[in-house]
């Protein structure tokens, strides 16, 4: 059965620098991959997804994504952080269709120092 | 990408009632799905609600507890029957296929405590 993994439920970067939330999924399928981001007191957003095709993937508000297949990941990064990317983000997984149901990862809490 | 509203947005209920979320979507879509994430949780997958059918019960999620219902392309409800604390979560409705992209879409949630 497939199933995600985050490694850091919390991650702290100062403004302006790097961010890195890591991604690993198990799957004995090519997968589909998503990220969403959750803002306090809202519901899910999109950030991007990897279907086919190209491995690096972009989305919105300057995140992106690499998937490697060699090494099961699809972390995300974004080269610079802003205050306004506190939140939670979530990495998930979808096996048979994009349509299908959606297996989630645990979860990385992102802080933003000023 | 689909716009989707639940009703209630949050509710405070009393342990053993029942309450009822609605799922309305603005177009028509194939698939249906009602997640459950308590807090601190992530996401968790109840079931999914197929048009014309039962809906498909993730492994310890049951019918009597969680029944849900799929009238049409656009609606869907979600009953929690005889609530306790342990209920208390954000209930969310998510929805894909026929949105025009491969994706999944989530409504808002829906906040609940249970006294």
């Amino acid at each position: 059965a497939q199933s995600v993994t985050q490694l850091g439920s919390h991650v702290s970067v100062s403004e302006g620098a790097l961010v890195l939330l890591r991604c690993n999924y198990s799957s004995s399928v090519p997968p589909y991959l998503f990220w969403y981001v959750q803002y306090p007191n809202q519901g899910l957003q999109l950030l991007l997804k990897y279907t086919t095709g190209a491995t690096l993937v972009k989305g919105i508000n300057g995140f992106e994504a690499e998937f490697k297949k060699s090494e099961t990941s699809f972390h995300l990064t974004k080269p610079s952080a802003h205050m306004s990317d506190a939140a939670e983000y979530f990495c998930a997984v979808s096996v048979e269709t994009s349509y299908d149901k959606v297996i989630f990862g645990p979860g990385t809490s992102l802080s933003v120092i000023p | 990408s689909a716009v989707i509203s639940q009703k209630p947005s949050r509710d405070i209920c009393q342990r053993g009632t029942s309450l009822t979320i609605q799922c309305q979507v603005d177009s028509q879509v194939t698939m249906m799905f009602w997640y459950r994430q308590q807090p601190g949780q992530s996401l968790t997958l109840i079931a999914t609600a197929n048009q014309g059918s039962e809906a498909t019960y993730e492994s310890g999620f049951v019918i009597d507890k969680f029944p849900i219902s799929r009238p049409n392309l656009t609606f869907s409800t979600l009953t929690v029957s005889n609530m306790s604390p342990e209920d208390s979560s954000i209930y969310l409705c998510s929805v894909s296929g026929g949105t025009g992209e491969e994706t999944q879409y989530f409504g808002p949630g829906t906040r609940l405590l249970v006294l």
